[in-house]
């Protein structure tokens, strides 16, 4: 069970947006702690895509957006493309953990 | 270019031992905090530890704790993960990486190494 809850897989068709919602507690996203995002393909490494709730790496096209409120944060995708087909996770800090925690991840597939 | 290269995975028998290596090239590491985190098949990301630029402290999640070892060597601009006691559940692909901040969010990533508990 991962201390942040993601939903196992949302999916859509091409060109519609689409949202992964990332839902913590008060000793992660809810103490203020940052929210972060990757996107893995299948046999590759993670990718950083979000950092620091919305700010989006040099690369990152500006479909890609992080929002945070309360104890949940959330990545939309607009004008949803095949190359999207993904895992995204998401990712913060736990104070009583004192570690880094993830979302279990969540299957993103462009029918 | 930025790399980070993972090595030293293997087939290693339940209770057993390994040592990971984390070689960066194109910049150097003592800048940064680095994190190893690992996927066992099939399965989520999962923080397994953390260390600061000058090796002042580091964290551990709770399922390795007391077993794994964070060591790193900026001279050699390389990251190290000590495993000791492993188990079956420690099956995994193990990645090294950068995180530019406190608390840590990570950025440039390696490929991965595989390791495999069984007997």
């Amino acid at each position: 069970q991962s201390v942040l809850t993601q939903p196992p897989s949302v999916s859509g068709a091409p060109g519609q947006r689409v949202t992964i919602s990332c839902t913590g507690s008060s000793s992660n996203i809810g103490a203020g702690y940052d929210v972060h995002w990757y996107q893995q393909f299948p046999g590759t490494a993670p990718k950083l895509l979000i950092f620091g709730n919305r700010n989006r790496p040099s690369g990152v096209p500006d479909r890609f957006s992080g929002s945070k409120s309360g104890t949940s944060a959330s990545l939309a995708i607009t004008g949803l493309q095949a190359e999207d087909e993904a895992d995204y996770y998401c990712q913060s800090y736990d104070s009583s953990l004192s570690g880094v925690v993830f979302g279990g991840g969540t299957k993103l597939t462009v029918l | 270019q930025v790399q980070l290269v993972e090595s030293g995975g293997g087939l290693v028998k339940p209770g057993g031992s390994l040592r990971l290596s984390c070689e960066a090239s194109g910049f150097t590491i003592s800048g940064y905090s680095m994190n190893w985190i690992r996927q066992a098949p099939g399965k989520g990301l999962e923080w397994v530890s953390d260390i600061s630029g000058s090796s002042s402290y580091s964290n551990y999640a709770e399922s390795v704790k007391g077993r794994f070892t964070i060591s790193r060597d900026n001279a050699k601009n390389a990251l190290y993960l000590q495993m000791n006691s492993l188990r079956a559940e420690d099956t995994a692909v193990y990645y090294c990486a950068t995180a530019p901040i406190l608390p840590p969010y990570m950025d440039v990533w390696g490929k991965g190494t595989t390791v495999i508990v069984s007997s």
